[in-house]
């Protein structure tokens, strides 16, 4: 079965551009989570959806980070204007609806360097 | 909100001995998930934890679930190179903080062949 895929793998990129990274969660996962992970601050949930619908994005940094979910198949996580201190690797995971089981599968990432 | 602490925050081993890490948290937990990260790539799950006391095993690696529900531990038996990797525990209590994560800083585990 394919896993959580995320697109690109690496971006580079220029302060003040925008980015946007890209998910495909596990066929039939209900859930769909981004991470974000840097050495200073670990792993940080940044937002979740459920059945397409964003349910906590209280960790989203600023007004400058927007995700959407526009279908059960695709996520994106969109930065504009992008900033330095945004480079880190950010995770896409996606789960079941509990109670049968919520246990996040985690994607490869995508590592991003803002200059 | 909920604070995780992991230790040892890295570990050099001999292949061949036992590790064993853990995690405490200042309240409780519902689950407990055990994560390894190679470079380069996501987390992995490597167990799962539901009840209070469960103790599970996966292969060489056993966890437990902390009676108190504020620990779990995490033991690798006959360690091989490639254990090599990050060890990330989580945490979650759906009452509180629906499905949302909570993970510990990381146990950067070396093994010398």
């Amino acid at each position: 079965d394919a896993g959580v895929i995320q697109s690109p793998r690496h971006e580079v990129t220029e302060m003040g551009q925008e980015v946007t990274l890209r998910c495909k969660p596990i066929s039939g996962h209900d859930y769909l989570f981004w991470y974000r992970q840097t050495m200073m601050r670990g792993l940080e949930l940044l937002i979740y959806f459920n059945n397409n619908v964003p349910i906590d994005d209280s960790g989203m940094p600023e007004d400058r980070f927007s995700a959407k979910m526009p279908n059960a198949s695709f996520s994106t996580l969109k930065i504009q204007p992008s900033e330095p201190r945004d480079s880190a690797v950010y995770f896409c995971a996606s789960s079941f609806d509990p109670p049968s089981t919520d246990t996040q599968y985690f994607g490869p990432g995508t590592r991003l360097t803002v200059l | 909100g909920q604070q995780l602490n992991q230790s040892p925050q890295s570990m050099f081993i001999q292949e061949g001995e036992d590790v064993s890490m853990n995690c405490t948290s200042s309240s409780i937990f519902n689950t407990w998930l055990w994560y390894k990260q190679d470079p380069g790539e996501g987390p992995v799950l490597l167990i799962a934890l539901y009840k209070a006391g469960e103790l599970t095993s996966n292969g060489r690696l056993t966890a437990q679930f902390g009676i108190t529900r504020k620990d779990s531990f995490l033991n690798i038996s006959a360690s091989i190179p490639s254990d090599v990797g990050i060890y990330f525990c989580a945490g979650q209590l759906k009452e509180t903080s629906g499905s949302r994560l909570t993970f510990g800083e990381g146990t950067q585990l070396t093994v010398n062949p």
